[in-house]
């Protein structure tokens, strides 16, 4: 079945470090792609999204690219802050199961 | 808008007590979703409902547990007899029409402790 693999964390970066965040995904057809912030004490939020091959997602400085030939979405950012920390999750969207499918999720830690 | 809402937040019970979670989806969104993330692992889905009908309950674990959605506004989800392996986040999710498009709304989460 559909399935994401996301590194594990946790990930600690000090204030302004470049940040990658490794996702790759199995999915039969083109699956539309995401990635969901959780920070403290909050609900999940959608930070970015794609849907088709080589399509860039972007939002508050984070960016990630839909690669269907590696089947990865790696999210990056070139200077992280404190209020950064959360934790990531990558997920793509099944259309052949209708549902989010989610990697296991990575923490992000970044320290002044 | 307010957004969806999960109670309670946090919730510590006793191996073989029972336990109801509750989600408020947005007003006027007929799709809601529960996940839930054990153990520090990936967020799995667990059902569908489209108004109060079950669309997809293929995620449920087993049968100790129970998803309702009455009326198809609010859904509750019981654990009974709840086990130490049921332990982790239970999110609530909603979505207008279904389409991952218009994106779903996620609430902050009940995190369940078994004990």
């Amino acid at each position: 079945g559909d399935s994401v693999t996301q590194m594990e964390g946790p990930v600690t970066l000090s204030e302004e470090a470049f940040l990658t965040i490794n996702c790759t995904y199995t999915a039969t057809g083109y699956p539309s792609l995401f990635w969901y912030v959780q920070y403290p004490g909050e609900g999940l939020q959608l930070l970015l999204k794609a849907t088709k091959a080589d399509d860039k997602g972007s939002n508050k400085g984070f960016e990630a690219t839909y690669r269907k030939e590696t089947t990865s979405f790696h999210l990056e950012k070139g200077s992280v802050q404190v209020s950064d920390s959360a934790v990531y999750f990558c997920a793509l969207f099944s259309g052949g199961y209708n549902k989010l499918i989610f990697g296991a999720g990575t923490r992000l830690a970044v320290h002044p | 808008e307010a957004g969806v809402t999960q109670f309670p937040s946090h919730s510590v019970i006793e191996k073989g007590q029972t336990v109801t979670l509750r989600c408020d989806p947005i007003s006027g969104h007929d799709n809601l979703y529960w996940y839930r993330r054990v153990m520090g692992k990936e967020i799995k889905f667990l059902l569908h409902f489209v108004k109060e009908s079950k669309q997809d309950e293929s995620g449920m674990p087993n049968n100790r547990f129970l998803a309702e959605r009455t009326g198809g506004t609010y859904s509750t989800l019981k654990v009974q007899p709840a086990e130490l392996e049921d332990s982790g986040v239970y999110f609530c999710a909603s979505s207008q029409d279904g389409s991952i498009r218009r994106g779903y709304t996620f609430g902050s989460g009940t995190r369940l402790t078994v004990v």
